[in-house]
């Protein structure tokens, strides 16, 4: 157990729909990170934030958000869901913003039908 | 733009045979290098890392990995498998960019070990 936990494990929805998907970082990190990994791409990064700021931008969509609250536990927003936005989301959390050592929750498989 | 390269899809092997899996990266700079580990339906799980000193490092349940900066190569290897180590093994790399300090990794497509008992 990483102490990430992400919510839901798995999700199925019909294309243009929107999803939330959750993420608590391990206790006391600062830093959250949002990772796709699909089949055809890899693992891509998406967005980081530390402390509630965003603080690096990576191959994530203009349909897809993210935020992370004063409590530290982080959202993605993924909108007009399109089949190939089918994919395992992992979220992960360091101390700090250089991330030295990073934590991967188990991710949160979405499937887009 | 920033790449790395996983040699291998898929390596099968016979428990105690001995596995190197290489993994090479685009960036001239200093990096930190990474291997994860990911067993099935599990969450990516830190092997070992490299930030600096002796290139030579040793991880977790018996992997080692060696930095040849000439090469800009940082290769996994084990000696002796077990069927247990069925599993993807991902290389990542981390750039440090003059006054960056950014904690973004870039993975390569990972390899697919599995070990036969």
């Amino acid at each position: 157990d990483s102490g990430v936990t992400q919510t839901p494990k798995h999700l199925i929805t019909a294309t243009g729909q929107r999803v939330t998907l959750r993420c608590s970082p391990r206790s006391g990190d600062l830093s959250v990170y949002w990772y796709q990994q699909s089949l055809d791409q890899g693992l891509q990064f998406l967005i980081q934030y530390y402390n509630g700021e965003e603080r690096a931008k990576g191959n994530i969509l203009e349909r897809f958000s993210a935020q992370q609250f004063p409590d530290l536990h982080s959202e993605l927003n993924l909108s007009s869901l399109e089949l190939g936005d089918s994919a395992l989301y992992f979220c992960a959390s360091s101390l700090t913003t250089s991330g030295n050592t990073i934590y991967f929750g188990e991710g949160s498989w979405l499937t887009v039908v | 733009a920033q790449s790395v390269s996983q040699h291998n899809h898929h390596v099968i092997l016979s428990e105690a045979a001995s596995l190197e899996l290489g993994c090479n990266y685009s960036y001239g700079g200093t990096v930190n290098l990474f291997w994860y580990v990911q067993y099935p339906g599990q969450h990516l799980q830190l092997l070992l890392k490299y930030f600096s000193g002796d290139p030579l490092v040793k991880g977790i349940k018996g992997f080692e990995a060696e930095f040849i900066k000439s090469k800009f190569s940082f290769n996994l290897r084990k000696p002796s498998v077990q069927w247990s180590d069925t599993a993807e093994y991902f290389c990542a790399v981390k750039r440090l960019d003059r006054g960056s300090t950014l904690g973004r990794l870039y993975f390569g497509r990972g390899t697919q070990l599995t070990v036969w008992p």
